[in-house]
């Protein structure tokens, strides 16, 4: 299973939306409403920040979304703020009930 | 509340072997499947293994099949990973995550531990 393909790096000034694409195939991200995002700070475990697709769990902020089309994946942050500034990483069930991981995407705010 | 509490890791020679173990509290632990997912230094993080609530069904990550096994022990709410004929390559931070049940995400995960394989 090969890893979900993200850009290594996205930014933007506080207050701008920035979208992180998710790439995988019609055997993960394509083919199941099973995508979530997890945010990660330096030396700190994963956070989840959007399931299903575009669902956020109790506490995350809305200015996290998600979305899918075919076989990509997005998550936006919309008012990018200082704290915002971390890894993130998609992931999506597979069609032999493992799981895959993306490349990650490291978010620095300018 | 939800806790993941990882041990066991450490220095190990390549070609030896190590048990990592995962101590949950804060939910019933037989009736969520559990995970494993590693990130080797610098790296992204890689899906390793998930065991089924009950013990019976096992998925392994195609690195690892063969070495790895995952197992728990619901009396002891302990998730574990035997990790044998290890590599250089498998040198990395191990966590334990938690299934949401019946779903396909991890809504929560333990700090982690660090394996290291080196000579």
């Amino acid at each position: 299973q090969s890893a979900l393909t993200q850009p290594a790096s996205v930014s933007g000034s506080p207050g701008q939306s920035i979208t992180i694409s998710c790439t995988g195939t019609s055997s993960d991200v394509g083919g199941y409403n099973f995508v979530s995002w997890y945010q990660q700070h330096p030396g700190k475990a994963p956070k989840l920040m959007i399931f299903d697709v575009h669902n956020r769990p109790s506490g995350v902020s809305n200015r996290f979304s998600g979305s899918k089309s075919g076989n990509t994946a997005s998550l936006t942050i919309s008012g990018l703020q200082a704290e915002d500034e971390a890894d993130f990483y998609c992931s999506s069930y597979t069609s032999n009930t493992t799981r895959v991981f993306g490349t990650g995407t490291k978010v620095t705010v300018l | 509340q939800v806790q993941l509490v990882e041990s066991g890791g450490g220095v190990v020679q390549p070609g030896r072997s190590l048990r990592l173990s995962c101590a949950a509290s804060g939910f019933t632990f037989s009736d969520y499947g559990m995970h494993w997912v590693r990130q080797a230094p610098g790296k992204g993080l890689e899906w390793v293994a998930v065991i089924w609530s009950g013990g019976s069904n096992k998925k392994y990550a195609d690195s690892v099949k063969g070495r790895f096994t995952i197992s728990r022990d619901n009396s002891k709410s302990t998730l574990y990973l035997q990790m044998n004929s290890l590599r250089a390559e498998d040198t990395a931070v191990y966590y334990c995550a938690k299934d949401p049940g019946v779903r396909y995400y991890f809504d929560y995960w333990g700090q982690g531990t660090l394996v290291t394989v080196s000579s």
